[in-house]
C-alpha cells in the first residue's frame, strides 16, 4: 500500500495570508490527525478527523481548521498566518479511533515571512 | 492530564554499544506508552508502544522498552548502536480522550548521535 502522502512539501507565504494543506491517508484508513512541529513547542496535537467528522481538537486557536472528505483526504486550512505559524505539519492516518497504529506522512514545512 | 518528559535532548554513543534514551511520563489514567523514531525531513515512524499487555515491548530494529509503573518511566534500549539510528526520538503517551479516541501528548525529543 501505498504511505501517507501530503502536498505540497515545502510551502512559504507571507503574514496575513492564508493556506490549505493536503493529505491523502493510507488506502483504508478513516481517521486522519494533524499535528505541529516546531522547535520551541515541539510535536503538539491540532485536530483529528474520523468518517468526516472532527473528534478531537488541540488547543489551537480558530484560525486553524480543517475537514475530511468521503474518501478520507484531509485538508488543515490556515488563515492570517503568522510568523509563528511556521511549522513542519504532520498529518498521520490510522484505521480506527483506538489505538491502530498511526502512520505519519513526510509533513508539510510552512515558511511564513 | 498526561505529561512526558525525556531526559536529554542528545544523547551521543558509539557504533555497537547500548542505546540508553530516558523517558518519564504523568498519567491520570492507565497510560498508553509509545516510541517514535523521525529521520531528516521524515514523518514521524511508531518503533513500539505498550498498551497495557506485557511491560517489555519489543519494537522493529531491535528496540525495546520496559514499562515501569512504580518509577513512571518507559525508557527505550537497543543492546548495539547501528549509524543507522542516528536520528530523533519521541516518547509519546496516550490515555482516552473525550471523542473516544487516544491522542498522544509528546516528549521534546532527543538525538541520538551514533559515533564511529
Amino acid at each position: 500500500k501505498a504511505g501517507v502522502t501530503q502536498t505540497p512539501r515545502y510551502l512559504i507565504k507571507t503574514r496575513g495570508q492564508q493556506v490549505t494543506l493536503s493529505c491523502s491517508p493510507i488506502s483504508g484508513h478513516r481517521s486522519v490527525s494533524w499535528y505541529q512541529q516546531t522547535p520551541g513547542q515541539g510535536l503538539q496535537f491540532l485536530f483529528e478527523y474520523f468518517s468526516e467528522t472532527q473528534r478531537n481538537k488541540g488547543n489551537f486557536p480558530g484560525r486553524f481548521s480543517g475537514r475530511q472528505f468521503s474518501n478520507s483526504r484531509s485538508e488543515m486550512n490556515v488563515s492570517t498566518l503568522e510568523l509563528g505559524d511556521s511549522a513542519l505539519y504532520l498529518c498521520a492516518s490510522s484505521e480506527g479511533l483506538s489505538l491502530d497504529t498511526q502512520y505519519f506522512g513526510p509533513g508539510t514545512r510552512l515558511t511564513v515571512l | 492530564a498526561q505529561s512526558v518528559t525525556q531526559l536529554g535532548s542528545h544523547v551521543s554513543v558509539s557504533e555497537g554499544a547500548l542505546v540508553l534514551l530516558r523517558c518519564n511520563y504523568s498519567s491520570s489514567v492507565p497510560p498508553y506508552l509509545f516510541w517514535y523514531v523521525q529521520y531528516p525531513n521524515q514523518g514521524l515512524q511508531l518503533l513500539l508502544k505498550y498498551t497495557s499487555a506485557a511491560t517489555l515491548v519489543k519494537g522493529i530494529n531491535d528496540f525495546e522498552a520496559e514499562f515501569k509503573k512504580s518509577e513512571t518511566s518507559f525508557h527505550l534500549t537497543k543492546p548495539s548502536a547501528h549509524m543507522s539510528d542516528a536520528a530523533e526520538y519521541f516518547c509519546a503517551v496516550s490515555g482516552a480522550s473525550s471523542g473516544g479516541s487516544y491522542i498522544p501528548t509528546f516528549g521534546r525529543g532527543t538525538s541520538l548521535i551514533v559515533h564511529p
